[in-house]
């Protein structure tokens, strides 16, 4: 399976502020996904971010709220813009590959907006 | 679409099995994903079946069944640290999983 990073593991933020989460692979993916998980919840898609094509958000989200950038085959970042303390949650990239295709996530980065 | 049915707790001895179901309708499936999750940690993949019958991995196994809409995940001679919450997740190929709102599985003494 593949090694994902992300950084950061957690942040505590204010309202109105902006953070942008990196998700590193150690091998190259065509494929990412970022979710978004609330406490005790299951996980809820945000966008596709597949290298070479802008970001496909789902339903409820938008690409001013929630930038995605995937410069490259092993990295992506997520922004969580202007936020507000809706947005506290979990939030994995995942990215999809290898030779069953398997869909894989990073560790998490915990956010909490105050 | 998809969507994912699956009971949200389940209780089990240890030592005992477990067997944890999944429903799902949808729309051009193609294969049922399970993944485990610790509190506080991230989901990782159990399983993976694509075709119909049993996967073995150890002392987990799940199944499929495409005519039936249906698959579950049996856990074998449980353990305490297998308390954790299951989920099953589907997808139509090259396409993101869509999970189930999981299960919370708890192993007791």
């Amino acid at each position: 399976s593949a090694v994902i990073s992300q950084k950061p593991s957690r942040d505590i933020c204010q309202r109105g502020t902006s953070l942008t989460i990196q998700c590193q692979v150690d091998s190259q993916v065509t494929m990412m996904f970022w979710y978004r998980q609330q406490p005790g919840q299951s996980l809820t898609l945000i966008a596709t971010a597949n290298q070479g094509s802008e970001a496909t958000y789902e339903s409820g989200f938008v690409i001013d709220k929630f930038p995605i950038s995937r410069p490259n085959l092993t990295f992506s970042t997520l922004t969580v813009s202007n936020m507000s303390p809706e947005d506290s949650s979990i939030y994995l990239c995942s990215p999809r590959g290898g030779p069953r295709n398997e869909q894989f996530f990073g560790p998490g980065t915990r956010l909490t907006v105050l | 679409g998809q969507s994912l049915e699956q009971p949200s707790e389940v209780t089990a001895v240890e030592g005992a099995i477990v067997q944890i179901n999944c429903t799902y309708q949808t729309s051009g499936f193609y294969g049922l994903s399970w993944y485990q999750q610790h509190d506080g940690g991230a989901p990782t993949f159990l399983s993976y079946n694509a075709l119909d019958g049993l996967e073995e991995t150890g002392r987990f196994s799940s199944f499929l069944s495409r005519s039936d809409s249906y698959g579950y995940l049996l856990l074998q001679e449980l353990q305490m640290k297998d308390s954790a919450s299951y989920f099953c997740a589907g997808d139509s190929g090259n396409t993101p999983l869509v999970f189930g709102k999981g299960t919370r599985l708890s192993v007791i003494a």
